[in-house]
């Protein structure tokens, strides 16, 4: 069975500075790993994906994540933080049974 | 497209009482699914369906039914509601086919509270 563990249930940035959120996987397979956000009140959005095609996946509204097999990791990150990245975000990964497997999410506030 | 439309938005149950909390997508999708969300333990699957007629337990099943009738609708029956039921919960949906490195595309939500 696959899991993710996200690393910091919170994290505070000032605007401009560097966004990263931690991710582990744990997967017998190959997995397919996604990074949702989610806004107030309102459902999950895909930001990214990774399915082998690349390490290195860029996603919607600047973020990026980087597929490290040898350290078990897909940490999400964006260059310069705005105050509309302040949401939650979720890592998750898939397996071929197509269960979709959260970790427990990552709140972000960006100081202004 | 409406994409994934769950209905209702708000519900406020009595212990004991049923309910069913509808889902449909227009996406023709094979797959689709029930997750509950609840502070500090991000999403955890309830029930899923990888076509009309098929359907199977996630994470978290007991007290909730569901089944897959046609290709576009899931619904989530709570079959006598507990306190412990209380909280937010998606529908979602994906492709099938073409593998499990589709995202799946959710709902905005059922918040349910149980008195």
């Amino acid at each position: 069975a696959q899991s993710v563990t996200q690393l910091g249930s919170h994290v505070s940035v000032s605007e401009g500075a560097l966004v990263l959120l931690r991710c582990n996987y744990s997967s017998s397979v190959p997995p397919y790993l996604f990074w949702y956000v989610q806004y107030p009140n309102q459902g999950l959005q895909l930001l990214l994906k990774y399915t082998s095609a690349a390490t290195l996946v860029k996603g919607i509204n600047g973020f990026e994540a980087e597929f490290k097999k040898s350290e078990t990791s897909f940490h999400l990150t964006k260059p310069s933080a705005h105050m509309s990245d302040a949401a939650e975000y979720f890592c998750a990964v898939r397996g071929f049974d197509y269960k979709l497997s959260f970790g427990a999410g990552t709140t972000v506030t960006v100081r202004a | 497209n409406a994409g994934v439309t769950q209905t209702p938005k708000f519900q406020v149950l009595k212990t004991g009482q049923s309910m069913t909390l509808q889902c449909a997508q227009d996406m023709n999708h094979e797959y689709m699914s029930w997750y509950r969300q609840d502070p500090g333990m991000g999403l955890r699957l309830i029930h899923y369906s990888v076509g009309a007629g098929i359907t199977d337990q996630g994470e978290v099943p007991n007290g909730y039914n569901v089944s897959r009738s046609t290709t576009e609708d899931f619904p989530l029956r709570l079959l006598s509601a507990a306190p412990s039921q209380t909280s937010v919960y998606f529908c979602a949906s994906s492709l099938g086919r073409t593998g499990p490195n589709q995202p799946q595309h959710f709902g905005d939500g059922t918040r349910l509270s149980i008195l």
